[in-house]
């Protein structure tokens, strides 16, 4: 059974700082995405990432995969309040069809 | 383009009773997904919908089912409501691959006194 674990949960950040969120999951999988979700919101996507070593970027988001150590990383650089929200990472069941196995997420807080 | 969306937003229903949520895809999307929210389990899987017809389940009793329209509209019914089934419920709809990016609407937010 594919599980998908985040860490940490909780982040309370700096402005101007960097921080990294890590997502780890048990079996592969050749796709996994990255979601925000504003509070009472719906989840918007922010990244998808389908082969071994993709890396990408978006303002101060930067997402990558590593298939082989089934863990990619949310990497935000200079935070700025703005970015406070949840962050899930969702990974593709390994099967035919769209079904995404997500994370609990991580809760960013960003204070100057 | 217009984005996924669900009708109704908000629902409020008593225990014991029927529920039926809709989703209407971005237009020329032919996968349909639902998901559970809750602050407990997070977001789980429920079922994919593909032309018309299931093409994956989630861990759900079968009080929850579904079904997609010619167009690609998708309808989640929940049978004999539980308090436990209060929750966020969202869908999401894709090309039709499993590895296009998923957009999700706005969801339902269900209510079960």
């Amino acid at each position: 059974e594919l599980k998908v674990e985040q860490n940490p949960l909780f982040l309370s950040m700096q402005e101007g700082k960097n921080y990294t969120i890590y997502c780890n999951y048990s079996t592969t999988s050749d796709r996994l995405y990255w979601y925000r979700q504003d509070p009472g919101k719906s989840l918007e996507s922010l990244f998808v990432l389908l082969s071994n070593g993709a890396v990408k970027q978006e303002g101060r988001l930067m997402a990558s995969l590593d298939t082989k150590a089934r863990l990619s990383t949310l990497h935000i650089t200079a935070a700025v309040h703005d970015l406070s929200a949840t962050y899930f990472c969702a990974v593709g069941a390994n099967q035919a069809g769209t079904a995404l196995i997500f994370g609990k997420g991580t809760t960013l807080s960003v204070s100057s | 383009k217009a984005g996924v969306t669900q009708t109704p937003r908000y629902l409020i229903k008593t225990r014991g009773q029927q529920v039926t949520l809709s989703c209407s895809p971005i237009s020329g999307h032919r996968s349909v997904s639902w998901y559970q929210q809750t602050p407990g389990q997070g977001l789980q899987f429920l079922f994919e919908y593909f032309s018309e017809t299931q093409r994956n389940k989630g861990n759900f009793p079968g009080r929850f089912s579904g079904r997609q329209f010619s167009n690609s509209r998708s309808e989640m019914n929940v049978s004999t409501l539980e308090l436990g089934d209060s929750a966020l419920y969202l869908c999401a709809s894709s090309l039709q691959d499993s590895y296009n990016e998923q957009f999700f609407g706005p969801g339902t937010r269900l209510t079960v006194l």
